[in-house]
């Protein structure tokens, strides 16, 4: 059972819309800056969103971050069948004094 | 170009001793907190253990607090993950990752990952 929740899956078609949400606690998302990954299959987990909206250098602004309260949104528009990933959201917990991660959502791209 | 290569991995016995390698290079290693995240195939990430640039700081999962110790030498730019009493449930793909700041339980931003070392607990 992960700390953070995440659906576990999520879908949509190409050019579309697809929001995923990420709910924690006061002790984590409540609290600290959320990070979210993108895991494409076979290989290690890339850097999207960092300190609830900013992204890395590189990463198109197709992908954008949003958190209120102990909830966080990771957004894609325009998408593409190269989004087809599992994409995880991440934090820090002040009562657990440990990292923490959302058990992860597979997007499917129809 | 930054790099991390893990190493180190391997099949041993539940209960023995095993311990993690991370050569990274690229970057100015002193200057950031690394942690390693590990992840049993086909299921989710789990943060393992982190460390702070100077090693004031370190930071584990409850998991693995008391059998983990995580370290870090500067000097020659590679993160340890030193894993005693080894479980079945240890068996994962560990993944040695680069923090955007020089502290841990900050903001937990990992920028850049190695590809991972397996490593297999059973009998």
């Amino acid at each position: 059972q992960s700390v953070l929740t995440q659906p576990p899956s999520v879908s949509a078609a190409p050019g579309q819309k697809v929001t995923i949400s990420c709910s924690g606690t006061s002790s984590n998302l409540g609290n600290n800056y959320v990070s979210w990954y993108q895991q494409l299959p076979g290989t290690a987990p890339k850097l999207l969103i960092y300190d609830n909206n900013k992204r890395p250098s590189g990463i198109p602004d197709r992908f954008s971050g949003s958190k209120s309260g102990t909830s966080a949104t990771l957004g894609i528009t325009g998408l593409q069948t190269g989004d087809e990933a599992d994409y995880y959201c991440g934090t820090w917990d002040s009562s657990l004094s440990a990292g923490v991660f959302g058990g992860g959502t597979k997007l499917t791209v129809l | 170009e930054v790099r991390l290569v893990e190493s180190g991995g391997g099949l041993v016995q539940p209960g023995t001793s095993l311990r993690l390698s991370c050569a990274a290079s690229g970057f100015s290693f002193d200057d950031y907190a690394m942690h390693w995240v590990r992840q049993v195939p086909g299921k989710g990430l789990e943060w393992v253990s982190g460390v702070s640039w100077n090693s004031d700081r370190l930071g584990y999962a409850g998991s693995v607090k008391g059998r983990f110790t995580i370290s870090r030498d500067n000097a020659n730019n590679y993160l340890f993950l030193q894993m005693n009493s080894l479980r079945a449930e240890d068996t994962a793909l560990y993944f040695c990752a680069k923090d955007k700041l020089p502290s841990i339980a900050v903001a937990e931003a990992f920028d850049y990952w190695g590809q991972g070392t397996l490593v297999t607990v059973s009998s």
